[in-house]
């Protein structure tokens, strides 16, 4: 089956400074990229996702990046704020049946 | 979100009882899951069912049973729980697309 793994386990960054966290998958079949975000105490949502025939995508702040070939694919959050502090879960699923796989989350702490 | 809702939101039991955690939906989707999640082990697939007659076991199903009564209902039972399945438990849909929405979870003390 699918395994993925997820670094860092715990980002500490500075308001204003960029974060970046890191997902590898093994499965070659596995085509679509979701990353979600948990807030404490609250459920994960969505915040982004990319398909394997896409390299980046971006939506404000935030991109994905993908490298199929590597199977690994990255957050990156610009001009980080307060409120991004929160789990951020990668995970990585083959198109159809839809079972995602999650990494164990990155904790991303950003200081004021 | 309240178009995915759990119930009971927290529990406490004792070792050995038989609980039942339920989750309801308004999405009209398909596909339902029950995940558990544990600190540092993020998010951890027990069952899943795309349609009323279908269930399925993820990576963690031993412990557990599920019953989808209806499209819009999927109940998660602990037969007889034991304190290693202390944990929040998620229930999440999924439609015609990839996003999974998410409940607010419910979270479970075993004593």
């Amino acid at each position: 089956g699918e395994n993925v793994e997820q670094h860092p386990s715990t980002l500490s960054v500075q308001e204003g400074d960029s974060a970046v966290i890191k997902c590898t998958y093994s499965d070659s079949a596995s085509n679509y990229f979701p990353w979600y975000k948990q807030e404490l105490g609250k459920r994960p949502q969505l915040i982004i996702d990319i398909r394997s025939n896409v390299g980046e995508k971006k939506d404000q702040r935030i991109a994905v990046t993908l490298n199929k070939t590597a199977k690994h694919f990255s957050l990156h959050i610009t001009e980080t704020q307060p409120e991004d502090s929160a789990v951020y879960f990668c995970a990585a699923a083959s198109g159809g049946s839809y079972i995602p796989t999650f990494g164990r989350g990155t904790s991303l702490i950003v200081h004021p | 979100d309240a178009d995915v809702t759990q119930t009971p939101r927290n529990r406490i039991t004792k070792t050995g009882k038989r609980i039942m955690l339920e989750c309801s939906q308004t999405k009209g989707h398909d596909r339902m899951y029950w995940y558990r999640q544990d600190p540092g082990l993020g998010l951890r697939l027990i069952y899943y069912s795309f349609d009323v007659k279908d269930i399925n076991k993820g990576e963690i199903s031993d412990g557990y049973s599920v019953s989808r009564q209806a499209q819009a209902k999927f109940s998660l039972s602990l037969e007889s729980a034991i304190p290693n399945q202390t944990a929040l438990y998620f229930c999440a849909t999924r439609g015609v697309g990839e996003t999974q929405y998410f409940g607010p979870g419910t979270r479970l003390l075993v004593l």
